[in-house]
């Protein structure tokens, strides 16, 4: 079944412990994105990534970090989470170009308290 | 800039009633539209796109979207809605001639179907 699969799904957690969330795809996408998503604010932009070792920015970038070492994956990093990064966080996965549908993953629900 | 609104947090409608959740764009040229639907506890979900042609876009659930140009707009509709409809809706847009990474998405519409 082509999937993105993220882990964990629900997370609480501290300031300032490192955590990471997985995010691994089976279609092949070149494509790949974080996303979180608060109340009212809709989904917003962290990193994306257009093909293994290429990164970039998003909207809202500050505080974490991601990687792209495999093409099938693309974890995001809190290094010092903090309680605004309180969030219901998403990734997705499409093609690099076309009408690109993309994705999701079913959502990590991270708490830093 | 492109950018996307849909001016409604909620939409409440009774079951067998039709439909309509509203979503307006701004891109440069043509864009390509999107919607998607989020259940409890899932990811988003794709229903539709419009990318050129017939301006009535038919997709997952009985659900079709119509484009208006000039209007700037892409509602998303249902003729008979289901309790089974009720979810959080994200209209998305994207410039044609920018790459996947410039989708931009909705603040999303909560509706809720009534039995």
């Amino acid at each position: 079944e082509a999937q993105v699969t993220q882990n964990p799904r629900y997370l609480i957690t501290v300031t300032g412990k490192k955590l990471t969330v997985t995010c691994s795809q089976n279609m092949n996408h070149e494509y790949m994105s974080w996303y979180r998503q608060d109340p009212g604010l809709g989904l917003r932009q962290i990193y994306y990534s257009m093909n293994v070792e290429v990164t970039d920015k998003g909207d809202v970038p500050e505080g974490y970090k991601v990687s792209r070492k495999e093409k099938r994956n693309f974890p995001l990093i809190l290094e010092s989470p903090s309680p605004n990064q309180t969030s219901l966080y998403f990734c997705a996965s499409g093609p690099r170009s076309g009408a690109n549908v993309l994705t999701f993953g079913a959502g990590s629900r991270l708490t830093v308290l | 800039a492109q950018s996307v609104a849909q001016p409604e947090d909620q939409v409440n409608v009774a079951e067998g009633n039709p439909l309509t959740v509203k979503c307006t764009y701004s891109v440069s040229g043509n864009p390509y539209l999107f919607w998607y639907v989020q259940y409890p506890n899932r990811g988003l979900q794709f229903l539709l796109k419009y990318i050129t042609g017939d301006n009535l876009v038919k997709g997952s659930y009985g659900f079709e979207a119509e484009f208006n140009k000039s209007q700037t707009s892409f509602h998303l509709k249902k003729p008979s809605a289901l309790v089974s409809d009720s979810a959080l809706y994200f209209c998305a847009v994207r410039d044609p001639y920018s790459s996947a990474s410039k989708i931009i998405f909705g603040s999303g519409t909560r509706l809720s179907i009534r039995p």
